[in-house]
């Protein structure tokens, strides 16, 4: 079974709105961190927001915020009033664990946004 | 803060040839690197995990002998692909894990380098 499943191969979003991209996770691990990445077509690879199982409130990093719904085991990125540079691939992963751990990421969404 | 560089961020050589690929923290010491390979349009794969001063440790299905991996110094790792062919053309794209970053220890992405093998 995969471990990250991001069901929506493409999104499309008009400019100014809200839109959210599904991730769930499969682990029997207690102890898991997951994070959200944006790649824009350049290809790097940039971090925007992390949620450890332990958290108790739902992260927050400026435009993103991760709706964590612990027992439907989904971690659901949320961009408010998106923006035309929010056009990329968006990864989520999942780090099992201890700290030392490595990343799992799924197949990745592609968010286009328009004028 | 957290920056990771890369070098170079495009090559194209001929087949046969070795290529080597630095991965660097720029503003953070990184015990743990690690390195990726992507094919167009999909996710990333892990190759190999970086230890500074030890040996790397290879995810099952990568040639070792192939990739060669040197993690010499807390702020650089190299990738070294070695006579080169065709299938190994690729985005391969590295990260530094943040270990002082507390719970998070993110993962840090450098911009990427694209081989082209001919």
């Amino acid at each position: 079974a995969q471990k990250i499943t991001q069901t929506q191969p493409g999104m499309f979003v008009q400019e100014k709105e809200a839109v959210t991209l599904d991730c769930t996770y499969d682990t029997s691990d207690p102890s898991y961190g997951l994070f959200w990445y944006k790649q824009p077509s350049s290809g790097e690879m940039i971090f925007l927001i992390y949620q450890g199982s332990y958290d108790q409130q739902n992260a927050t990093e400026g435009r993103y915020s991760l709706n964590f719904q612990k027992a439907r085991k989904s971690a659901n990125l949320v961009i408010s009033a998106s923006q035309l540079g929010d056009s990329a691939m968006y990864f989520c992963a999942m780090r099992e664990g201890t700290r030392y751990s490595t990343l799992t990421f799924g197949k990745g969404t592609m968010l286009l946004v328009s004028p | 803060g957290a920056v990771v560089s890369q070098h170079p961020s495009r090559v194209i050589c001929k087949s046969g040839t070795s290529v080597k690929i630095e991965c660097r923290s720029l503003d953070f010491q990184a015990t743990t690197m690690f390195w990726y390979r992507q094919f167009p349009k999909q996710s990333l794969m892990l190759m190999a995990t970086s230890n500074e001063g030890s040996k790397a440790t290879y995810e099952q299905g990568v040639e070792k002998d192939k990739f060669l991996i040197n993690h010499a110094s807390l702020t650089l790792s190299t990738l070294t692909v070695t006579s080169a062919h065709p299938e190994d053309s690729s985005f391969y794209i590295c990260s530094a894990r943040d270990s002082t970053g507390g719970p998070k220890d993110t993962q840090y992405f450098g911009p990427g380098t694209r081989l082209t093998v001919l």
